[in-house]
């Protein structure tokens, strides 16, 4: 069962625009939602998280939004740079800290100049 | 560059064999993590180590076990590989475990199945 989905698999955008990565979860207990970057041959590196308590954090260019009721949180990158193609993974992780995190399936995303 | 060690980089084993995989967390992190990261099943947590002691388990299979040791590393163990075991293994080390440090992951050991 997967407990958080993740979309679009792929994503393409243009340097200068606005790129949008969405997860949905199941688990209500849920209380930490992290993303993390993976470059090829590298491990994932945290990016920014968010805990259920706000409905954005906002980290230089990349923004995360959170909505609660509809279960839903997304990862914004404003400004993307073809630095920035790589790919993303959103978790979560159930009340007491994150050692159990479930990812979702990832996306990649390439910049194009 | 995270910190965290991982050896080997690369190994390529046949079905039914066992392979230790190796991780050095970073310098003063207790807890330590293994992660399972393949085409089909996406990045998945195996097991938490904090302190010499198992304090979470994800999906992990029963062939499958770890521990760490009182030097703070810690060792993944597969036995009785099978075809489909053949993926990326990540270690990750944090803090301590039961809070929200970050962990900061390895550069990652691919096994291969054959």
């Amino acid at each position: 069962q997967q407990q958080v989905k993740q979309s679009p698999q792929s994503l393409i955008v243009q340097k200068g625009g606005i790129s949008i990565i969405n997860c949905a979860y199941e688990n209500t207990a849920f209380d930490y939602f992290p993303w993390y970057q993976q470059f090829p041959g590298k491990g994932p590196a945290l990016l920014i998280a968010i805990r259920p308590d706000v409905s954005e954090k906002k980290e230089g260019r990349f923004t995360i939004s959170f909505n609660k009721s509809a279960k839903q949180f997304s990862l914004h990158i404003m400004d993307s740079q073809p630095g920035d193609s790589a790919t993303y993974f959103c978790a979560a992780s159930p009340p007491g800290g994150n050692e159990k995190l479930t990812f979702g399936t990832g996306t990649r995303l390439t910049i194009i100049p | 560059d995270s910190g965290v060690t991982q050896t080997p980089k690369h190994l390529i084993t046949a079905t039914g064999q066992r392979v230790t995989l190796r991780c050095s967390p970073r310098s003063g992190d207790l807890s330590v993590y293994w992660y399972q990261q393949s085409l089909d099943q996406g990045l998945q947590f195996l097991i938490h180590y904090y302190n010499g002691e198992e304090r979470a388990k994800g999906n992990i299979l029963e062939r499958f076990s770890a521990q760490q040791f009182p030097d703070l590393h810690s060792e993944l163990n597969l036995s009785s590989l099978e075809l489909g075991d053949s993926a990326l293994y990540f270690c990750a080390s944090s803090v301590r475990g039961y809070s929200y440090n970050e962990q900061f992951f390895g550069p990652g050991t691919r096994l291969t199945v054959l």
